[in-house]
């Protein structure tokens, strides 16, 4: 089946910049997305990229998709404490109908005042 | 305001009882899910549903049970036949893909713990 892999922890300080990474195996993914989840909460989209982008911008947030190595990564910029969270990548390859995700198993982010 | 709501918040439950998690959304999305999420293994999908009267097994569906009545409503019934139940239970509903990007919505989780 398909998997998808995130390292478990990250730590950064207030203010710089943090890259989260999600390596994922399946090849026929159509949509790719990153979801945020704070401490006892559901989880919310940040964002999404097709898989025939390379690249998607949203304010403080950078997608960046590889495609041929089969990688994703999250760039926070000037990364604040209210972005302390778990941040999973997910992706399908579903077309059309329900939309079965695969999750990763979530990089905790700690950023350190 | 439009969303998911998931009741209980938190559920205790002895060992060889079945219990119900609550899942109604206003959203008027075709599609519900259900997923169970244990630490460090993200998330994993138990039941699915895109249309009324209509759901799908996930990945790890052994144990559980689900209906769907009504498009609103999607509860998840949680039998003794689950071996290890204690786990944060997600909700989350999307339209269909095709129609949209297939962005799921969740609720706020309900924690269930085994005595």
């Amino acid at each position: 089946g398909e998997d998808v892999e995130q390292s478990l922890f990250l730590s950064v300080r207030e203010g710089d910049s943090s890259v989260i990474n999600c390596t994922y195996t399946d090849s026929s993914s159509t949509y790719l997305y990153w979801y945020k989840q704070e401490p006892g909460a559901g989880l919310q989209l940040l964002t999404y990229i097709f898989s025939n982008m390379d690249m998607k911008q949203d304010q403080r947030l950078t997608v960046l998709l590889n495609k041929k190595d089969k990688h994703l990564s999250l760039r926070i910029a000037d990364t604040q404490t209210g972005d302390s969270a778990i941040y999973f990548c997910a992706e399908t390859e579903d077309q059309t109908g329900a939309n079965n995700l695969f999750f990763g198993t979530g990089t905790r982010l700690t950023v350190i005042p | 305001d439009g969303g998911i709501t998931q009741s209980p918040k938190y559920l205790f439950r002895k060992e060889g009882q079945n219990v119900t998690l609550s899942c109604e959304q206003n959203l008027n999305h075709d599609a519900m899910y259900w997923y169970r999420q244990d630490p460090g293994q993200g998330l994993r999908l138990i039941y699915y549903s895109q249309i009324v009267n209509d759901f799908q097994k996930g990945d790890i569906a052994e144990g559980y049970s689900v209906s769907r009545e009504k498009k609103e409503s999607f509860p998840l019934t949680v039998t003794s036949a689950q071996k290890n139940p204690t786990a944060f239970y997600l909700c989350a509903s999307s339209r269909l893909l095709g129609q949209a990007t297939g962005e799921l919505f969740f609720g706020e989780g309900s924690r269930l713990t085994v005595l």
